[in-house]
């Protein structure tokens, strides 16, 4: 079975300042992870996704995640954040291939305040 | 490439009626499709998955009767919620896997709003 938990709802950070977004899984076999971006009423924009190549990943808009086997993790961060950035942002896992299901996580609102 | 399109954007219905959400892969074919639900500030849960030619697969919890789902051609599917009521009221997001690819992509969703 495969989950995804992202630690911390609500996420402030400052304009400038180091965005952390925390992203633990689990699977029984190896992942497919990625991040996604949602602004309001809008779907799901990819910003990145690990698939067993790179372990760091870089995504669009600065982002980037680092593939941490040993810790079952796959936080996204970005050096400094921008007001743009507000948003909220779910990481899904999957076992990968045509037709597999996504697992999310319940999502992080990140407020980046002025 | 990779473009998913929902119709409408934004829907109103009065309690009773049914509503029909189109989900289509605008530059590629989709054999597989997924229909989820979002209740406000929550994450995305998976009401089923769609595949071409066949039956939808649902989740657990999911009404089948209430919430139709037809996968008629590689580049379409539709979800229909019957007789809407308020409780249904929801944003719902489609996606499309593209073909030898590991990745969904996602449509803009659709605001349901039954009075």
């Amino acid at each position: 079975a495969q989950s995804v938990t992202q630690l911390g709802s609500h996420v402030s950070v400052s304009e400038g300042a180091l965005v952390l977004l925390r992203c633990n899984y689990s699977s029984s076999v190896p992942p497919y992870l990625f991040w996604y971006v949602q602004y309001p009423n809008q779907g799901l924009q990819l910003l990145l996704k690990y698939t067993s190549a790179a372990t760091l990943v870089k995504g669009i808009n600065g982002f980037e995640a680092e593939f941490k086997k040993s810790e079952t993790s796959f936080h996204l961060t970005k050096p400094s954040a921008h007001m743009s950035d507000a948003a909220e942002y779910f990481c899904a896992v999957s076992e990968g291939g045509t037709g597999n299901q996504f697992y999310f996580g319940t999502g992080t609102s990140l407020t980046v305040i002025p | 490439g990779a473009v998913v399109s929902q119709h409408p954007s934004r829907v109103i219905c009065k309690s009773g009626t049914s509503v029909k959400i189109e989900c289509r892969s605008l530059d590629f074919q989709a054999t597989t499709m997924f229909w989820y639900r979002q209740f406000p500030k929550k994450s995305l849960m998976l009401m089923a998955t769609s595949n071409e030619g066949s039956k939808a697969t649902y989740e657990q919890g999911v009404e089948k009767d209430k919430f139709l789902i037809n996968h008629a051609s590689l580049t379409l599917s539709t979800l229909t919620v019957t007789s809407a009521h308020p409780e249904d009221s929801s944003f719902y997001i489609c996606s499309a896997s593209l073909p030898n690819h590991n990745e969904q992509f996602f449509g803009p969703g659709t605001r349901l709003t039954v009075l």
